[in-house]
């Protein structure tokens, strides 16, 4: 049973360029939410994706938007990169928008120099 | 806003010694999970404890769950060095499956 994978593992980008990654759930899963996580810090939630459609957000700016596929993939762009942005970016996996219970893939590494 | 106040931030200790680390919030919570991150990975779930005054045991770890659904704790019983890592807490808003996040607890255990 494939848990949630995310790519790339790392990334190393420029400040203003723009940014995608990539997150498929857990296999049975619908539901897709994107976590920010800055060093030593606990994540923070940045959108849920349910139904190709984003249902709930947090407070990020329009700089952060997102997609799902039709097989419940997904994928997180930032635009404008600020050197703020550098972080963990985690996808979580759960079944339903109501699930509590979620599963996190590995994250990736964005660095804004 | 809700927010989730953890507490210690850092923890070092000796191998085989007992530890507790604090979730407290003015709020309410749904149900309130525990994570355990390593380095460069991402969070995986320990728990989740949804009914006020609920405890659950893992192995040497015990959660509750407060009565008024507004705090949590972790207690590691002879905690090992294999125990090492950071510790969040999550709250679930009702009907979202929106997390908030305390900012963790750092737990180093030295053999």
């Amino acid at each position: 049973d494939a848990g949630v994978t995310q790519s790339p593992t790392h990334l190393i980008k420029t400040r203003g360029q723009q940014v995608t990654l990539r997150c498929s759930p857990k296999s049975g899963h619908d539901t897709v939410s994107w976590y920010q996580q800055a060093l030593g810090q606990g994540p923070q939630f940045i959108f849920q994706y349910y139904e190709e459609e984003e249902r709930q957000r947090g407070n990020f700016p329009d700089r952060f938007s997102g997609h799902q596929f039709p097989n419940y993939s997904s994928e997180l762009n930032v635009n404008a990169l600020l050197l703020g942005d550098s972080a963990l970016y985690l996808c979580a996996s759960s079944w339903g928008t109501g699930a509590y219970e979620q599963y996190f893939g590995p994250g990736t590494r964005l660095t804004v120099t | 806003t809700q927010l989730l106040e953890q507490s210690p931030q850092f923890l070092s200790i000796q191998e085989g010694e007992n530890l507790t680390v604090y979730c407290n919030s003015s709020s309410v919570f749904s149900s309130l999970q525990w994570y355990r991150q390593e380095p460069g990975e991402g969070p995986v779930l320990l728990v989740t404890v949804v009914t006020g005054g609920e405890v659950k045991k893992l192995k040497r770890l015990t959660f509750q769950f407060g009565d008024a659904r507004k705090d949590s704790s972790l207690h590691i019983t002879a905690a090992q060095p294999g125990d090492t890592g950071l510790y969040l807490c999550a709250g679930a808003q009702s009907n979202t499956g929106k997390l908030i996040f305390g900012q963790g607890t750092t737990l180093q255990v030295k053999p």
